[in-house]
């Protein structure tokens, strides 16, 4: 069966910090790859998406991720972060030839102004 | 609609009850998910629509769950005698068909649930 696993839970940094939040899964096949994110008090929004081509993808306020597919990672990064980047952050997978998305248990990122 | 909307916010209820969560996708939106947040626990898949097609109810926890969806729009989720274990935040999602797999989702702001 298809996982997807979050290595940090919880992750604190202060502002201006660097940022990686780590995501593997387990999937031989063609896969499309996302990252949502939750901010305090709102719904859950993409962040970034994988689909096909250039396997650095750029999403919004400066995230970005890389697919690697030899690692079956697609961690999550920015260079420097704000006090307003609190907030959980959901690695998920989609088999191609599936209709399901598998999310990971989250990452619960805080930052200290 | 301009989003995903979700009825109600919140619901208490006593354990044995039984409960109906709404959603509202998306006009235009085939594709219709259902999913629990459990803290710590990340979504949990229960249901998936597309279009006119057999929904998928392989993540449907228990026969106490159920799921319909008419005229290719609403979905009622219905818990039956709910249990203390039933307690989570209920997410809809919904997204156009994608041409290769699922595409972006586009998420409610959840139904709270608590069973008391």
């Amino acid at each position: 069966a298809q996982s997807v696993s979050q290595h940090n839970h919880h992750v604190i940094l202060s502002e201006a910090a660097s940022l990686e939040l780590g995501c593997n899964y387990s999937y031989g096949g063609t896969v499309n790859l996302f990252w949502y994110v939750q901010y305090p008090g709102q719904h859950l929004q993409l962040l970034l998406k994988y689909f096909s081509g250039d396997p650095l993808v750029k999403g919004i306020k400066g995230f970005e991720a890389e697919f690697i597919k030899s690692k079956f990672s697609f961690n999550l990064r920015k260079p420097s972060v704000q006090w307003s980047d609190t907030a959980e952050y959901f690695c998920a997978v989609n088999a191609v030839r599936d209709d399901k998305i598998i999310f990971g248990k989250g990452t619960r990122l805080h930052i200290l102004p | 609609g301009a989003g995903v909307s979700q009825s109600p916010s919140n619901k208490v209820t006593e354990k044995g009850k039984d409960v109906e969560l709404r959603c509202d996708p998306i006009s235009g939106h085939t594709a219709l998910y259902w999913y629990r947040q459990s803290l710590g626990q990340g979504l949990e898949f229960l249901i998936y629509f597309q279009g006119n097609s057999a929904p998928d109810k392989s993540g449907l926890p228990s026969d106490r769950f159920s799921a319909e969806r008419t005229g290719g729009s609403v979905s009622t989720l219905t818990i039956q005698r709910t249990q203390q274990e039933d307690s989570a935040v209920y997410l809809c999602a919904s997204s156009l068909a994608g041409a290769k797999g699922v595409d972006t989702q586009y998420f409610g702001p959840g139904t709270r649930l608590t069973v008391l």
